[in-house]
């Protein structure tokens, strides 16, 4: 049983660019959440998909997009990058659908953005 | 929305020491979780608890919704706890996290 992987671990943009951050889900699990961690800040929940479809979304603007793919992998697309988008981006995998059970989180992707 | 309050927001202990963090919600809610957040970065589940009181090793919650707060304890605290421990709340379809506790324990 592999665990959540998260792909690039860190990434350099620069402001306007677009940028597309990968999470593969834990094995057997449905549901995919993503957050946002500023520095010194606990997680932001920016959307969660359950089975392809979008089943949330946090404060964020829709600059901020997602997908979930059959094999219940996500993105995470961010376009118009601004300075404040700087942060680490966790993903988190769950089984089942319901909003929040118990998640299983990624190790995260540090975005810079200058 | 809902509010989050953790304290302390920083704790340095002696190794074997015990302690006990605190998180106070401010409307009811669905569900309460608790996660420790490693030096690294990387987010573990600690507990699932909406009410009650559960255990795990040295590391125990209890959640009075009723009063809408929530209690960590960890006991014999060990260099490998440090970190910071956040608990994240859940109402309808969002989830708000507190701004979390940082915990140093020295060896």
């Amino acid at each position: 049983e592999t665990g959540v992987t998260q792909s690039p671990t860190h990434l350099i943009k620069t402001r306007g660019q677009q940028v597309t951050l990968r999470c593969s889900s834990q094995s057997g699990h449905n549901t995919v959440s993503w957050y946002q961690q500023a520095l010194g800040q606990g997680p932001q929940f920016i959307f969660q998909y359950y089975r392809e479809e979008e089943n949330g979304r946090g404060n964020f603007p829709p600059r901020f997009s997602g997908l979930q793919f059959p094999n219940y992998s996500s993105e995470l697309n961010v376009n118009a990058l601004e300075l404040d988008d700087s942060a680490l981006y966790l993903c988190a995998s769950s089984f089942g659908g319901g909003r929040f059970d118990t998640q299983y989180f990624g190790p995260g992707t540090r975005l810079t953005v200058l | 929305g809902i509010q989050v309050e953790q304290s302390p927001p920083d704790l340095i202990l002696q190794e074997g020491a015990n302690s006990t963090l605190r998180c106070n919600f401010s409307d009811s809610v669905n569900n309460l979780q608790w996660f420790h957040q490693n030096p690294w970065g990387q987010l573990i589940n600690l507990f699932y608890i909406p009410s009650g009181t559960k255990q795990n090793g040295r590391l125990s919650a209890t959640t009075v919704a009723t009063e809408r707060y929530s209690l960590l304890y960890i006991s014999s605290s060990q260099t490998t706890d440090s970190g910071v421990y956040f608990c994240a709340v859940n109402r309808d379809d969002k989830i708000i996290f507190g701004k979390g506790t940082r915990l140093h324990i020295l060896p």
